[in-house]
C-alpha cells in the first residue's frame, strides 16, 4: 500500500531563512504521481507542484524548488528566503494507479511552517 | 473562472443526527473527491465521483455515503454522527477521473462539529 512521511511535524524559521520541508514516500507502482499542497489558515489546499515518476528533473518556480530523488524515495520541497506569507500546513501526497479509473490522493501528515518577522 | 465551492462552510450537528454537504466543482470538471480532515489522522480519502458513478471509496464506514448529480455538483452524507465524525470535509474536483496524475482542486471545506 502506499504511504506518505513527512517526519517534520512542525518548523520555525525567520523571515529570510531558506527551509527544507521533507517527504518520503512508499508504493508499488512504477508509475506515479507527486503533489505538494499548501494549506494556510483558511483551510483551503492549494496546489504548488505535480511531479510524475519518470520525471527527476528538479524544479524551481520563484522562490520554491523541489528535488525528486527515486533512489531514496524522496521529494523534498525548499523555500528560499522564507517570508511570513509562507507560514502554513504543507502536504506531500502520492497519488498511484495511473491506469485505473481514479486519482486518489494519499497525504503525508503535515509540516506546519511557521516564519517569524 | 468560479473555484471550487462548498455549503454549508461550518455546520454544528449533535449526536445521532445525519448530515448532508454539498460541493460544486469548477464548471467543466466531472470528477469529484471527498477528503476528512482530522488532527489525529490526517487528510483522509473518502470517495470519488465521476460522471454520476462512484469510482473509488475509502476505508470508511457505510454512514459515510455520497452521489453526483448530472452536474457534475455533489454531497456526502454522513448518518447517525458520532463525535469523531467532527472534521474539516474538503472537496476536490478535477478534469477527469483516472491516469494518476490529474490536478485536484480543493474547496475552503466545511467544518462540521458534532456535540
Amino acid at each position: 500500500a502506499q504511504k506518505v512521511t513527512q517526519a517534520q511535524t512542525e518548523i520555525s524559521v525567520v523571515e529570510k531563512e531558506d527551509v527544507t520541508l521533507d517527504c518520503v514516500y512508499e508504493t508499488r507502482d512504477t508509475t506515479y504521481y507527486l503533489f505538494w499542497y499548501k494549506q494556510p489558515p483558511s483551510g483551503e489546499l492549494v496546489f504548488l507542484i505535480r511531479r510524475n515518476s519518470f520525471d527527476e528533473q528538479n524544479e524551481i518556480s520563484g522562490r520554491y524548488s523541489w528535488n525528486f530523488q527515486k533512489s531514496t524515495s524522496s521529494f523534498n520541497f525548499t523555500i528560499t528566503a522564507s517570508q511570513v506569507v509562507d507560514s502554513a500546513v504543507y502536504f506531500c501526497a502520492l497519488s498511484e494507479a495511473v491506469n485505473s479509473g481514479y486519482s486518489t490522493l494519499t497525504f503525508g501528515k503535515g509540516t506546519m511552517l511557521l516564519v517569524s518577522p | 473562472k468560479a473555484g471550487v465551492t462548498q455549503t454549508p462552510r461550518y455546520l454544528i450537528k449533535t449526536r445521532g443526527q445525519q448530515v448532508t454537504l454539498s460541493c460544486s466543482p469548477i464548471s467543466g470538471h466531472r470528477s469529484v473527491s471527498w477528503y476528512q480532515q482530522t488532527p489525529g489522522q490526517g487528510l483522509q480519502f473518502l470517495f470519488e465521483y465521476f460522471s454520476e458513478t462512484q469510482r473509488n471509496k475509502g476505508n470508511f464506514p457505510g454512514r459515510f455515503s455520497g452521489r453526483q448529480f448530472s452536474n457534475s455538483r455533489s454531497e456526502m452524507n454522513v448518518s447517525t454522527l458520532e463525535l469523531g465524525d467532527s472534521a474539516l470535509y474538503l472537496c476536490a474536483s478535477s478534469l477527469r477521473a483516472g491516469g494518476g496524475g490529474n490536478e485536484q482542486f480543493f474547496g475552503p471545506g466545511t467544518r462540521l462539529t458534532v456535540l
